[in-house]
């Protein structure tokens, strides 16, 4: 079963500090890898997409990287803020042709504390 | 530009109720999803469109129904509530499949008695 996995479930920081958030996933036929960040009570906005081909891609302070041989995937945050407090969620897609189904990971909720 | 909206905010029913979430696009999008959101859990699609006049099942499409009359409208209905669909549900658009970003509404949380 394709599944998306993501690592911790949930982390303290506090502000200034970088951080690392870890996604796996089992998703075949592979065709893109995006993270969402989810601020409480809201919708999930996009930070990044990539597809096989891409291992790095970043959007201001946040930069994702793509191991596509070990199907893992990385969201580090840098010089952290407290905006930043939500949760973070890793989707792969999977390529079936027709429609292409996308797979949420359950999420890392990320509390950066002053 | 609003976007994607989403109409209740919050709705408590009574088991056996039903009812209507109505999701609404300025975008001009083709595609649009309903997700269901629950704690632990990743997203999971309840039904989607491809298109005005179009509808499909996703991952978890039992005891709801969908209809899209309308290019911007998607409805989303419980016929008889039950319990184990107390949930947050988000809508979703996209201009078409591939790369395209989902731009998603900001939930409407249901609570079943």
């Amino acid at each position: 079963k394709n599944q998306v996995e993501q690592s911790p479930q949930s982390l303290i920081i506090l502000e200034g500090k970088n951080c690392t958030l870890q996604c796996n996933y089992t998703v075949s036929p592979f065709s893109n890898l995006r993270w969402y960040k989810q601020d409480t009570g809201r919708g999930p906005v996009s930070l990044t997409i990539m597809t096989f081909s891409e291992n790095t891609k970043s959007n201001g302070r946040y930069t994702a990287t793509l191991d596509a041989d070990t199907k893992q995937s990385s969201l580090h945050i840098t010089a952290s803020q407290l905006s930043d407090s939500a949760s973070y969620i890793c989707v792969v897609t999977e390529f079936s042709g027709g429609y292409n189904k996308l797979i949420f990971g359950a999420g890392t909720r990320l509390a950066v504390h002053p | 530009n609003a976007g994607v909206t989403q109409t209740p905010k919050f709705r408590v029913l009574k088991t056996g109720q039903s009812m209507t979430l109505l999701c609404a696009q300025d975008m001009n999008h083709e595609y649009m999803y309903w997700y269901r959101q629950d704690p632990g859990m990743g997203l999971r699609l309840i039904h989607y469109s491809v298109g005005e006049g179009t509808t499909a099942k996703g991952e978890v499409p039992d005891g709801y129904n969908v209809s899209r009359l309308k290019k911007q409208n998607f409805l989303l209905g419980l016929e008889s509530a039950a319990p184990s669909q107390t949930s947050v549900y988000f809508c979703a658009s996209r201009i078409s499949e591939g790369r395209n970003e989902q731009f998603f509404g900001p939930g409407t949380r249901l609570t079943v008695l």
